[in-house]
Protein backbone atom coordinates (compact mmCIF):
# COMPACT_ATOMS: atom_id res chain seq x y z
CA UNK A 1 0.00 0.00 0.00
CA UNK A 2 1.32 3.16 -1.20
CA UNK A 3 0.70 6.36 1.85
CA UNK A 4 1.87 9.90 2.65
CA UNK A 5 2.75 11.59 5.66
CA UNK A 6 2.75 15.53 6.13
CA UNK A 7 3.99 16.02 10.01
CA UNK A 8 3.11 19.11 10.73
CA UNK A 9 -0.66 20.31 10.60
CA UNK A 10 0.31 23.73 10.43
CA UNK A 11 3.20 26.21 9.29
CA UNK A 12 3.86 29.47 9.89
CA UNK A 13 6.28 31.88 8.55
CA UNK A 14 6.60 35.62 7.57
CA UNK A 15 6.57 36.92 4.21
CA UNK A 16 9.99 37.43 2.57
CA UNK A 17 11.30 34.32 4.60
CA UNK A 18 12.16 30.92 3.34
CA UNK A 19 8.77 28.68 3.69
CA UNK A 20 9.24 24.47 4.08
CA UNK A 21 6.73 22.21 3.92
CA UNK A 22 7.35 18.72 4.94
CA UNK A 23 6.85 15.05 3.07
CA UNK A 24 7.30 11.51 3.64
CA UNK A 25 5.72 8.65 1.15
CA UNK A 26 5.39 4.56 1.27
CA UNK A 27 5.61 3.12 -2.27
CA UNK A 28 6.48 -0.05 -3.65
CA UNK A 29 8.84 0.69 -6.63
CA UNK A 30 9.51 4.16 -7.88
CA UNK A 31 7.33 6.86 -6.76
CA UNK A 32 5.35 9.77 -8.50
CA UNK A 33 5.26 12.77 -6.30
CA UNK A 34 3.36 15.57 -6.76
CA UNK A 35 2.15 19.02 -4.92
CA UNK A 36 -1.35 20.34 -4.84
CA UNK A 37 -2.35 23.12 -3.60
CA UNK A 38 -6.40 24.10 -2.09
CA UNK A 39 -7.26 27.61 -1.47
CA UNK A 40 -10.75 27.87 0.38
CA UNK A 41 -13.90 26.15 -1.16
CA UNK A 42 -11.80 25.18 -4.06
CA UNK A 43 -10.25 21.93 -5.58
CA UNK A 44 -6.71 21.08 -5.39
CA UNK A 45 -4.68 22.62 -8.52
CA UNK A 46 -1.20 21.45 -9.47
CA UNK A 47 1.85 22.57 -8.68
CA UNK A 48 4.78 20.29 -9.61
CA UNK A 49 5.58 17.37 -10.05
CA UNK A 50 8.96 14.33 -9.98
CA UNK A 51 8.87 11.60 -12.13
CA UNK A 52 12.23 11.07 -12.97
CA UNK A 53 15.74 12.61 -13.60
CA UNK A 54 16.64 15.96 -11.29
CA UNK A 55 16.12 15.48 -7.66
CA UNK A 56 15.60 19.33 -7.36
CA UNK A 57 12.19 20.47 -9.81
CA UNK A 58 10.88 23.68 -10.10
CA UNK A 59 6.38 24.78 -10.39
CA UNK A 60 4.81 27.31 -10.61
CA UNK A 61 4.76 30.22 -8.47
CA UNK A 62 8.23 30.18 -7.28
CA UNK A 63 7.79 26.42 -5.33
CA UNK A 64 10.25 24.33 -6.03
CA UNK A 65 10.21 20.81 -4.31
CA UNK A 66 13.51 18.53 -3.72
CA UNK A 67 12.94 14.16 -4.11
CA UNK A 68 15.38 12.29 -1.95
CA UNK A 69 15.20 8.64 -2.08
CA UNK A 70 17.30 7.74 0.66
CA UNK A 71 14.93 9.54 3.12
CA UNK A 72 11.89 8.50 1.02
CA UNK A 73 11.26 12.51 1.30
CA UNK A 74 9.46 15.12 -1.13
CA UNK A 75 9.61 18.65 0.30
CA UNK A 76 8.35 21.34 -1.11
CA UNK A 77 10.02 24.79 -1.16
CA UNK A 78 9.81 28.92 -1.75
CA UNK A 79 12.56 30.70 -1.17
CA UNK A 80 10.85 34.27 -0.25
CA UNK A 81 6.86 33.59 1.05
CA UNK A 82 4.41 35.74 0.15
CA UNK A 83 1.19 36.30 1.63
CA UNK A 84 -0.67 34.91 -1.00
CA UNK A 85 0.89 31.47 -0.77
CA UNK A 86 -1.56 30.84 2.48
CA UNK A 87 -3.29 28.10 1.80
CA UNK A 88 -3.96 24.41 2.13
CA UNK A 89 -0.86 22.25 0.92
CA UNK A 90 -1.11 18.60 0.05
CA UNK A 91 1.76 16.02 -1.26
CA UNK A 92 0.90 13.22 -3.21
CA UNK A 93 2.32 9.75 -4.40
CA UNK A 94 1.76 7.27 -7.01
CA UNK A 95 3.27 3.97 -7.49
CA UNK A 96 5.40 4.02 -10.67
CA UNK A 97 2.70 2.09 -13.78
CA UNK A 98 4.79 -1.23 -13.64
CA UNK A 99 3.48 -2.05 -9.97
CA UNK A 100 0.12 -3.54 -9.90
CA UNK A 101 -0.91 -0.12 -7.92
CA UNK A 102 -3.58 1.18 -9.95
CA UNK A 103 -3.70 4.59 -11.52
CA UNK A 104 -4.84 6.33 -7.88
CA UNK A 105 -3.18 9.04 -6.58
CA UNK A 106 -2.58 9.23 -2.44
CA UNK A 107 -2.60 11.85 -0.64
CA UNK A 108 -1.19 13.11 2.51
CA UNK A 109 -3.83 15.11 5.16
CA UNK A 110 -2.35 18.58 4.36
CA UNK A 111 -0.35 20.82 6.02
CA UNK A 112 -1.88 24.41 6.22
CA UNK A 113 0.35 27.45 5.40
CA UNK A 114 -0.32 30.98 6.93
CA UNK A 115 2.20 32.85 6.01
CA UNK A 116 2.38 36.71 8.17
CA UNK A 117 2.89 40.18 7.04
CA UNK B 1 -8.98 23.75 -21.88
CA UNK B 2 -12.18 25.01 -19.89
CA UNK B 3 -10.96 22.88 -17.18
CA UNK B 4 -12.90 20.24 -14.90
CA UNK B 5 -16.80 21.32 -14.42
CA UNK B 6 -18.53 19.67 -11.09
CA UNK B 7 -22.53 20.31 -10.38
CA UNK B 8 -24.30 20.95 -8.29
CA UNK B 9 -21.35 22.97 -5.87
CA UNK B 10 -23.23 22.24 -3.14
CA UNK B 11 -26.03 20.53 -2.09
CA UNK B 12 -28.21 19.77 0.85
CA UNK B 13 -30.39 16.86 1.73
CA UNK B 14 -32.66 15.33 4.17
CA UNK B 15 -30.80 11.44 5.75
CA UNK B 16 -32.49 8.95 3.75
CA UNK B 17 -32.20 10.72 0.52
CA UNK B 18 -30.82 10.11 -3.07
CA UNK B 19 -28.19 12.61 -4.47
CA UNK B 20 -26.29 12.33 -8.02
CA UNK B 21 -23.69 14.75 -8.80
CA UNK B 22 -22.25 15.32 -11.99
CA UNK B 23 -18.42 15.79 -13.65
CA UNK B 24 -17.54 16.88 -16.87
CA UNK B 25 -13.84 16.47 -17.44
CA UNK B 26 -11.46 18.02 -19.62
CA UNK B 27 -12.30 17.30 -23.03
CA UNK B 28 -9.16 15.67 -24.41
CA UNK B 29 -8.62 13.78 -21.40
CA UNK B 30 -9.40 10.11 -20.96
CA UNK B 31 -8.84 9.19 -17.31
CA UNK B 32 -11.76 10.33 -15.02
CA UNK B 33 -11.31 10.01 -11.01
CA UNK B 34 -14.00 10.66 -7.59
CA UNK B 35 -12.13 11.79 -4.55
CA UNK B 36 -13.72 12.30 -1.43
CA UNK B 37 -12.58 15.02 1.07
CA UNK B 38 -13.56 15.87 4.51
CA UNK B 39 -13.15 18.97 6.30
CA UNK B 40 -9.02 19.46 7.78
CA UNK B 41 -8.68 16.22 5.87
CA UNK B 42 -6.64 15.30 2.38
CA UNK B 43 -8.68 14.09 -0.31
CA UNK B 44 -9.91 10.17 -0.09
CA UNK B 45 -9.64 8.11 -3.85
CA UNK B 46 -13.02 6.92 -4.54
CA UNK B 47 -13.21 5.28 -7.73
CA UNK B 48 -10.83 5.83 -11.29
CA UNK B 49 -12.28 5.76 -14.94
CA UNK B 50 -10.63 4.99 -18.00
CA UNK B 51 -12.59 6.04 -20.98
CA UNK B 52 -15.53 4.63 -20.01
CA UNK B 53 -14.55 1.45 -17.57
CA UNK B 54 -14.08 1.66 -14.16
CA UNK B 55 -10.86 0.29 -13.53
CA UNK B 56 -10.80 0.54 -9.80
CA UNK B 57 -13.25 1.07 -6.61
CA UNK B 58 -11.73 1.88 -3.00
CA UNK B 59 -13.18 -0.09 -0.02
CA UNK B 60 -14.35 3.46 0.81
CA UNK B 61 -17.47 2.93 -1.73
CA UNK B 62 -20.08 1.39 0.10
CA UNK B 63 -22.78 -0.16 -1.80
CA UNK B 64 -24.88 3.10 -1.58
CA UNK B 65 -22.19 4.48 -3.84
CA UNK B 66 -22.18 4.02 -7.33
CA UNK B 67 -20.73 5.90 -10.56
CA UNK B 68 -20.85 5.61 -14.42
CA UNK B 69 -19.21 7.17 -16.84
CA UNK B 70 -21.21 5.89 -20.18
CA UNK B 71 -19.94 7.28 -23.10
CA UNK B 72 -16.72 8.18 -22.07
CA UNK B 73 -16.72 11.50 -21.45
CA UNK B 74 -18.92 13.21 -18.67
CA UNK B 75 -19.00 11.16 -15.17
CA UNK B 76 -22.34 10.91 -12.58
CA UNK B 77 -21.41 9.59 -8.59
CA UNK B 78 -24.95 8.61 -6.85
CA UNK B 79 -25.33 8.21 -3.57
CA UNK B 80 -28.24 6.45 -2.20
CA UNK B 81 -30.23 6.80 0.94
CA UNK B 82 -27.79 9.13 2.43
CA UNK B 83 -26.23 9.42 5.93
CA UNK B 84 -24.49 12.26 8.13
CA UNK B 85 -21.16 10.82 7.39
CA UNK B 86 -21.60 11.17 4.00
CA UNK B 87 -21.54 14.85 4.80
CA UNK B 88 -17.95 16.02 2.16
CA UNK B 89 -16.89 17.52 -0.37
CA UNK B 90 -16.33 15.35 -3.24
CA UNK B 91 -13.95 16.26 -5.92
CA UNK B 92 -13.90 14.91 -9.81
CA UNK B 93 -10.19 14.98 -11.76
CA UNK B 94 -9.33 13.88 -15.06
CA UNK B 95 -5.91 13.79 -16.21
CA UNK B 96 -4.76 12.80 -20.03
CA UNK B 97 -3.71 9.70 -21.35
CA UNK B 98 0.10 10.70 -21.79
CA UNK B 99 1.41 8.50 -19.08
CA UNK B 100 0.90 7.69 -15.23
CA UNK B 101 2.96 10.84 -14.22
CA UNK B 102 0.47 13.48 -16.11
CA UNK B 103 -0.93 15.48 -13.37
CA UNK B 104 -4.65 15.40 -12.41
CA UNK B 105 -6.97 18.14 -13.16
CA UNK B 106 -9.38 18.82 -10.19
CA UNK B 107 -13.06 20.56 -10.44
CA UNK B 108 -14.18 22.97 -7.38
CA UNK B 109 -16.53 20.27 -5.70
CA UNK B 110 -19.34 19.35 -5.00
CA UNK B 111 -20.03 20.55 -1.29
CA UNK B 112 -22.71 17.68 0.61
CA UNK B 113 -24.45 18.60 3.69
CA UNK B 114 -27.04 15.79 5.35
CA UNK B 115 -28.98 16.68 7.66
Amino acid sequence: AQSVAQPEDQVNVAEGNPLTVKCTYSVSGNPYLFWYVQYPNRGLQFLLKYITGDNLVKGSYGFEAEFNKSQTSFHLKKPSALVSDSALYFCAVRASPLKAAGNKLTFGGGTRVLVKP
Amino acid sequence: DTGVSQNPRHKITKRGQNVTFRCDPISEHNRLYWYRQTLGQGPEFLTYFQNEAQLEKSRLLSDRFSAERPKGSFSTLEIQRTEQGDSAMYLCASSHPGSAGSPLHFGNGTRLTVT
